[in-house]
């Protein structure tokens, strides 16, 4: 069966610290693996990432898969309040996007 | 914005009822999902289409059934409702039927069941 577990299930920061989030998965016919952040409604698409080693960024956001050992990791520095949020990891399985349960960021002002 | 919409945002009706629930996806892309988000389970996928054919199915129950129809529009239809629907259920469109291509997300529609 399909497994994603996500970690730590919630954290609590200051602005300006940086933050590491885990996912790692066990997918059938895995194909890529997606980072979305939700606030109060639509996930939104933060990274795509298909190939091993190869840091995607995006501002303070970056993150990277290592396929052999089934994990990934999303870092953001610098935190804001705006950072405050929910992160999801979504591994690409058998046509469909596998969701862990999320962690969530406050970050405190 | 994601470009994908879903009508209605809110939706309350009673234990038994019958409801649609409807998706636009973003224009050009030719895949919807459904996926259902409970507070403890997370978002958890339903169904697929690509095109006006189902594609895949994940933990959708037999009360509920979906469509796509040909101007690629999508509906999820959920009968004899139970108080354990109530959820936000999220429609979601991409490009491609199957790889590398991202899900964009609209903003859900919460169900309540009473």
């Amino acid at each position: 069966e399909d497994k994603v577990v996500q970690s730590p299930l919630s954290l609590v920061v200051h602005e300006g610290d940086t933050v590491t989030l885990n996912c790692s998965y066990e997918v059938t016919n895995f194909r890529s693996l997606l980072w979305y952040k939700q606030e109060k409604k639509a996930p939104t698409f933060l990274f795509m990432l298909t190939s091993s080693g190869i840091e995607k960024k995006s501002g303070r956001l970056s993150s990277i898969l290592d396929k052999k050992e089934l994990f990934s990791i999303l870092n953001i520095t610098a935190t804001q309040t705006g950072d405050s949020a929910v992160y999801l990891c979504a591994p690409m399985g058998q046509g469909n996007l596998i969701f862990g349960k999320g962690t969530k960021l406050s970050v405190k002002p | 914005d994601s470009g994908v919409t879903q009508t209605p945002k809110h939706l309350i009706t009673a234990t038994g009822q019958r409801v649609t629930l409807r998706c636009s996806p973003r224009s050009g892309d030719l895949s919807v999902y459904w996926y259902q988000q409970s507070l403890d389970q997370g978002l958890q996928f339903l169904i697929q289409y690509y095109n006006g054919e189902e594609r895949a199915k994940g933990n959708i129950l037999e009360r509920f059934s979906a469509q796509q129809f040909p101007d690629l529009h999508s509906e999820l239809n959920l009968s004899s409702l139970e108080l354990g629907d109530s959820a936000l259920y999220f429609c979601a469109s991409s490009v491609e039927g199957r790889v590398n291509s991202p899900l964009h997300f609209g903003n859900g529609t919460r169900l309540t069941v009473t």
